[in-house]
């Protein structure tokens, strides 16, 4: 089944504890995204991938980082988590086609930084 | 970047056909129109995309007027499982990005 797995779906963590939230699609997609949603806010890009070693911040950068070192995965890291950080994360990806496809969502992670 | 307009609420009976409208007069010549539904508890789900011509899957259709400054999602028979908020929104030609709006939610009656 083609499908984007996030893990874990849920976190609670401790301020300044590094985490990373998984991403892999089996879809051979080049562009890869994470977005974060918030009540009120909707859904913003943090980063997004067009290919390996390819990233580029979206929206809402700050405080995140990711590395695309194969195509199949793209992990959201959080150096320093703080309590603004808590939030549903979805991450998605699609083929590169100049806005021809449609993006597939994972089913989400909410983590809650104390 | 190019912005969206929808309403907030709409509500339809089981069974009805039901029109979302979304406003989208910045739109540039080369971006794709996507719809996306998002469920309670769970991720968007792809619905429907289209450039300039009336598009029809399994799950929509979608309406884009001549001028491509609107469009409308069509569901044919609304069902309790179409409850969800939907969102307008366009994928950008150059950077193949996605813009999400605040959408519209949907509720569906018995």
């Amino acid at each position: 089944e083609a499908q984007v797995t996030q893990n874990p779906r849920y976190l609670i963590t401790v301020t300044g504890k590094k985490l990373t939230v998984t991403c892999s699609q089996n879809m051979n997609h080049e562009y890869m995204s994470w977005y974060r949603q918030d009540p009120g806010l909707g859904l913003r890009q943090i980063y997004y991938s067009m290919n390996v070693e390819v990233t580029d911040k979206g929206d809402v950068p700050e405080g995140y980082k990711v590395s695309r070192k194969e195509k199949r995965n793209f992990p959201l890291i959080l150096e320093s988590p703080s309590p603004n950080q808590t939030s549903l994360y979805f991450c998605a990806s699609s083929l590169l086609n100049h806005g021809g496809s449609g993006y597939t969502f994972g089913s989400g992670t909410r983590l809650t930084v104390v | 970047d190019a912005k969206t307009t929808q309403p907030n609420s709409m509500e339809s009976n089981e069974e009805e056909p039901v029109h979302l409208p979304c406003n989208h007069s910045t739109i540039s010549g080369t971006d794709y129109i996507h719809w996306y539904r998002q469920l309670p508890s769970q991720g968007p789900e792809y619905v429907i995309h289209g450039l300039t011509s009336n598009v029809n899957n399994r799950m929509a259709s979608l309406a884009i007027a001549e001028d491509r400054k609107s469009s409308t999602l069509i569901l044919h028979r609304a069902t309790l499982r179409d409850a969800a908020v939907y969102y307008c929104i366009f994928r950008s030609y150059n950077t193949d990005k996605l813009i999400f709006g605040t959408g519209t939610r949907l509720q569906v009656f018995p």
